[in-house]
C-alpha cells in the first residue's frame, strides 16, 4: 500500500514568511510524528500525535512552531516568522500504534533565504 | 534523559569485508532500540529493532545487531559488505514504556569500495 506521503517535497521561501508542511500518513495509523534533520543538530524529535490523546510537543525548538493532526489523518506543520536556522529536512512518520514500528516519509526540504 | 552515541560519523570498507557500525546508548529503563538506513535522497528505512526476548537481532539486507545491556551497545553488524549497502546509518532508542519518540544518533556513512 501507499507509504507516508510529504508534501512539499521541497519549500524555499524568504527570512520572516510563514510556511506550511503537510504529512498524509498511512491509511489507520494511529500515531504520527515529526522530525527534523539539519546539518548542525542531527535527527530531532519535534512533536508526537496518538489518537485523540493531547500530542507531545516537548521537541518543538520555539513558539513559532506548531502542528496540528486534523480527524486523526493528516497533519501540518507550522512554521511562523521563518528564520534561516529553521532550514532543514522536515520528516514525517506514522506508525500503527503506540509503541509500534515507525514509517518514514521522504521529507520535505525547506530552505530559508 | 535517554541518548546515543554513534562512534565514527563515517566507515569505509571493502565490497565483501565485514561491516561494523557502533552504537551506544544511555536510558534510565529498559530501552528499545532501533537501526535505521538513508539511502541517498530518501527516507528514513527500519533496518531491524530490539524490544524485548532475544539479543541478537536480524534484520533486511543481511544486517543484525546484538543488545547487549552490560555494554549498553547496540552494534550493527554485516558480514559481507554491498556496494548497495552505501547510505547513513541512525542507531536509535526510545523508552518503550512511556514514550514513542526516537531519539538519534548523529548517524555514520558507509562508503563501500570496489
Amino acid at each position: 500500500g501507499a507509504g507516508v506521503s510529504q508534501s512539499p517535497s521541497n519549500k524555499v521561501t524568504e527570512k520572516g514568511k510563514d510556511v506550511e508542511l503537510r504529512c498524509d500518513p498511512i491509511s489507520g495509523h494511529t500515531a504520527l510524528y515529526w522530525y527534523r534533520q539539519s546539518l548542525g543538530q542531527g535527527l530531532e524529535f519535534l512533536i508526537y500525535f496518538q489518537g485523540n490523546s493531547a500530542p507531545d510537543k516537548s521537541g518543538l525548538p520555539s513558539d513559532r512552531f506548531s502542528a496540528e493532526r486534523t480527524g486523526g489523518s493528516v497533519s501540518t506543520l507550522t512554521i511562523q516568522r521563518t528564520q534561516q536556522e529553521d532550514s532543514a529536512v522536515y520528516l514525517c512518520a506514522s506508525s500503527p500504534g503506540a509503541l509500534e514500528t515507525q514509517y518514514f516519509g521522504p521529507g520535505t526540504r525547506l530552505l530559508v533565504l | 534523559a535517554q541518548s546515543v552515541t554513534q562512534l565514527g560519523s563515517h566507515v569505509s570498507v571493502s565490497e565483501g569485508a565485514l561491516v561494523l557500525l557502533r552504537c551506544n546508548y544511555s536510558s534510565s529503563v529498559p530501552p528499545y532500540l532501533f537501526w535505521y538506513v538513508q539511502y541517498p535522497n530518501q527516507g528514513l528505512q527500519l533496518l531491524l529493532k530490539y524490544t524485548t526476548g532475544a539479543t541478537l537481532v536480524k534484520g533486511i539486507n543481511g544486517f543484525e545487531a546484538e543488545f547487549k545491556k552490560s555494554e549498553t551497545s547496540f552494534h550493527l553488524t554485516k558480514p559481507s559488505a554491498h556496494m548497495s549497502d552505501a547510505a547513513e546509518y541512525f542507531c536509535a532508542v526510545s523508552d518503550g514504556a512511556d514514550t514513542d519518540k526516537l531519539i538519534f544518533g548523529t548517524g555514520t556513512r558507509l562508503q563501500v569500495f570496489p
